[in-house]
């Protein structure tokens, strides 16, 4: 099946630094997607980007969507300490087979000791 | 607060036992699907229903089944449990059968730890 590679699988972070995390597929999706999971919480959507080559902004947040359809990424601008949690990528075909999204493993974002 | 509700938040139980999870979307979405959150496994598609029938299913194993029930809230029922169903177990919800948005939303997720 569909599978998407996510990368890194962690970073630490200090206050105020940028952070860039990708994903990658063997195959195309017509919508990317970027969520965030905070401890103990679910999955939130951050950012949907639906035409390759989109790249949109929500806040500090910049994802874009790859011209091949078959990569994203996401970068976090100035990082805070509450960015820390599980990023997800998910990619997304309108009547695909596997309730629709498949996401990455996740890259953890923590903070720096 | 996404809106969607699951019970329980913990459930510890042994090996060879059943469970039942349980989920309520938010108010108005039809579709409930079922994910499975493992250590270093991500989020696995489980199963999707759309206004009480089943509309796709991932790996979901023959010890697991799940229903939605007219009312819309959604039970998974998981059985002959084993050390690695540990899990946490998320439901989410969209308005539509097939989600032409990709936005989910999910609930806090019921966390499985078998004995």
């Amino acid at each position: 099946g569909q599978q998407l590679n996510q990368s890194p699988q962690s970073m630490f972070i200090q206050e105020g630094e940028d952070v860039s995390m990708n994903c990658t597929s063997s195959s195309i999706f017509n919508t990317w997607l970027w969520y965030k999971q905070d401890p103990g919480e679910g999955p939130v959507l951050l950012i949907a980007l639906y035409k390759a080559g989109e790249l949109t902004s929500n806040g500090r947040l910049t994802a874009q969507f790859g011209i091949t359809r078959k990569d994203s990424f996401l970068n976090i601008s100035a990082s805070i300490p509450s960015d820390v949690g599980i990023y997800f990528c998910a990619g997304h075909n309108y009547g695909g087979s596997q309730g629709n999204l498949i996401f990455g493993k996740g890259t953890k974002l923590s903070v720096k000791p | 607060d996404s809106g969607v509700t699951q019970t329980p938040k913990h459930l510890i139980t042994a090996t060879g036992q059943r469970v039942t999870l349980r989920c309520s979307p938010r108010s108005g979405d039809l579709s409930v699907y079922w994910y499975q959150q493992s250590l270093d496994q991500g989020l696995q598609f489980l199963i999707q229903y759309y206004n009480g029938e089943e509309r796709a299913k991932g790996n979901i194993l023959e010890r697991f089944s799940a229903q939605q029930f007219p009312d819309l809230h959604s039970e998974l029922n998981l059985s002959s449990l084993e050390l690695g169903d540990s899990a946490l177990y998320f439901c989410a919800s969209s308005p539509r059968a097939l989600t032409n948005t990709g936005e989910l939303f999910f609930g806090e997720g019921s966390r499985l730890t078998v004995l």
